[in-house]
This record gives structure tokens, sequence and C-alpha cells, in this order.
């Protein structure tokens, strides 16, 4: 009864440090999501991915970069973070376009 | 660019009467839409999705659809203290060949009054 399971749940970087951030499905699901939330704000998406070896930019996705080798897994990755990036991170996923999507719990990233 | 717009409250409903969540979206081309509720540092989880206009009922839980006035809305009967928590509207299109997820408001904080 895993979902979508998110690695770590919480983690603080310095200024310039790079990490990746773990997220993998076990639903079989071709659609994958990275989300962004900052208090008070909505969700923003970073990037997406509508399968293995397919991703594509979302509305915010300057200072990131992901990958999808597999159906399973889709890690983001942040590169010489910033300040900007203190945020909560919810990986997701759905099995077609425009249908639910299921969140991870979170990971909580402060940058200092 | 589409937009989902929500009042972000707080709205506070006593106990046991119905809360009402709205929202409305800018997209006419919207298709699907979701309502999420998002307890204070846990990630969203859906409460209800509504594709058709008119009402669509699901225990306390009943969300309107009007496509004409791109009007989406969320009622809560015999609202309840564990109803407490930020509600989030969202709205996808269906598109055949990307798939860029759903687009969110940012969410009505709801408070249940014993």
């Amino acid at each position: 009864n895993a979902g979508v399971t998110q690695t770590p749940k919480f983690r603080i970087l310095k200024i310039g440090q790079s990490m990746t951030l773990q997220c993998t499905q076990d639903m079989n699901h071709n659609y994958m999501y990275w989300y962004r939330q900052d208090p008070g704000m909505g969700l923003k998406l970073i990037y997406y991915s509508v399968g293995a070896g397919i991703t594509d930019k979302g509305e915010v996705p300057n200072g990131y970069n992901v990958s999808r080798s597999t159906t399973e897994d889709f890690p983001l990755r942040l590169e010489l973070a910033a300040p900007s990036q203190t945020s909560v991170y919810f990986c997701a996923s759905s099995d077609r376009a425009g249908n639910t999507i299921y969140f991870g719990e979170g990971s909580w990233l402060t940058v200092v | 660019q589409k937009e989902v717009e929500q009042n972000s409250g707080p709205l506070s409903v006593p106990e046991g009467a119905i809360a009402s969540l709205n929202c409305t979206y800018s997209d006419r081309g919207s298709q699907s839409f979701f309502w999420y509720r998002q307890y204070s540092g846990k990630s969203p989880e859906l409460i209800m999705s509504i594709y058709s206009n008119g009402d669509k009922e699901d225990g306390r839980f009943t969300a309107q659809l009007n496509k004409a006035s791109q009007y989406v809305s969320l009622l809560i009967r015999d609202s309840q203290p564990s109803d407490s928590a930020t509600y989030l509207c969202a709205s996808a299109m269906y598109s055949g060949g990307g798939a860029d997820g759903l687009t969110f408001g940012k969410g009505t904080h709801l408070i249940i009054q014993p």
C-alpha cells in the first residue's frame, strides 16, 4: 500500500550545494509530477513526465532538473541551491492525462 | 495562462453547519475538476472529482460544477472539527499527447468551530 514514496522527508542545504529528491511509485502510473508549495501559495508544477525517457518543464523549472529512466522513479535534482528554493516539494503520479493525481508525503527543504 | 481562483479565508463555520467552498477557473478548455483536502504539514488528499455540469454527492460532500460560469464549489454538510483544513481546488485539461498535471488554486482555509 505504498503509493508514492519520497525521500528525504526533511533536509537542510547550504547555498550552492546540490541534492536529489527521490520519488518512486508502485502503481504503474505513466504520468509523474513534481510540485513545490510555498506558504500561503498553491502548488506550482516544476517538471512532469508522461513516461520513461520523456520529461517536460512545468511552470517553475529554473534551478531544477529531472530524469525518468524507469516507470517507477522520477528524481528531482537541485543544482546550486538558493534560498528561493526553500519550500515543500511534492511528487505525484497519475494513470492518465486529466485524471486524479496522487501525492507523496512531501519533502521539506530549507536552504540557508 | 490557466488560473484557478479561491478565497483564501479563513472561512469559519459552526460545527454541524454547511460549509460552502467556491472556486473559479479561467480556462474554458478545462475538462475535469478536483477538490483536495490538505491538513497542516501533510500532503493533499483527494476529496472529490467532477467532470460534468451539475452536482455530485459523496457522503457529506457535494461538488457542483457550472462550466458556463466557470465555477466549481464544494459543500460539506454536518461539518465536523476534523474537516478543519485547507481545501485546494484544481482543474485539468484532457490533452491527447501531453499531460501537464493539474492547475491548483491557493486554497481556502476552513475552520470548524466546536
